[in-house]
């Protein structure tokens, strides 16, 4: 079984700060098979990227995903007040990552 | 538009079983699969099992094999997913979520609101 690993767990930034999420599999992924999602308090899960690099319909392209084989990469270029939130990575359609928080510095 | 609606709220007791449901409507439901996720209080996702709406095969979690059916009723375009011999730790936001047609994901696009399933005696 391939296990995610997320880090930082908290990230504290401030808003028009550049946030840089890691996600490390335990085994070499296929990027086509790699996803991140959004996730705000109360709130069902956000697709936002797929593929490792592509956008989900609707999301800014603050939002960026990079990476492959066992190294994957969200970048959020200037957070903005709305994106803080627990971002998760996801492999081949099954377990997620322990996530990562982006918080107010 | 795509949206999924799940059935309300449940409080169970331990040995119990739940079956929680998620109507979907706005694409073919058919050409699309189901993914099950849950959310304890205060951790994080963790998937469930998947199946396909368009002929019902499944994938289910290891940690729930043996404890969960994820089934599809086509005609209403409606997916169930029964979780059995609840415990305590079985206590969480239910969400699904349509995702490709195949097992292996490319990402769930549309979500239900949750259902919050308390397992208490």
């Amino acid at each position: 079984e391939i296990v995610l690993t997320q880090s930082p767990g908290t990230l504290s930034l401030s808003p028009g700060e550049r946030a840089t999420l890691s996600c490390r599999a335990s085994q070499t992924v296929s990027s086509s098979y790699l996803a991140w999602y959004q996730q705000k308090p109360g709130q069902a899960p956000r697709l936002l990227i797929y593929g490792a690099s592509s956008r989900a319909t609707g999301i800014p392209d603050r939002f960026s995903g990079s990476g492959s084989g066992t190294d994957f990469t969200l970048t959020i270029s200037r957070l903005e007040p709305e994106d803080f939130a627990v971002y998760y990575c996801r492999q081949y359609g099954s377990s997620f990552g322990g996530g990562t928080k982006v918080e107010i510095k | 538009q795509v949206q999924l609606v799940q059935s309300g709220a449940e409080v169970k007791k331990p040995g119990a079983s739940v079956k929680v449901s998620c109507k979907a409507s706005g694409y073919t439901f058919t050409n699309y699969g189901i993914t099950w996720v849950r959310q304890a209080p205060g951790q994080g996702l963790e998937w469930m099992g998947w199946i396909s709406a368009y002929n019902g095969n499944t994938n289910y979690a290891q940690k729930v094999q043996g404890r969960v059916t994820m089934t599809t009723d086509t005609s209403t375009s409606t997916a169930y997913m029964e979780l059995r011999s609840l415990r305590s730790d079985d206590t969480a936001v239910y969400f699904c979520a349509r995702d490709s047609p195949g097992p292996v994901s490319t990402g769930a696009d549309y979500w239900g609101q949750g259902t919050l399933v308390t397992v208490s005696s």
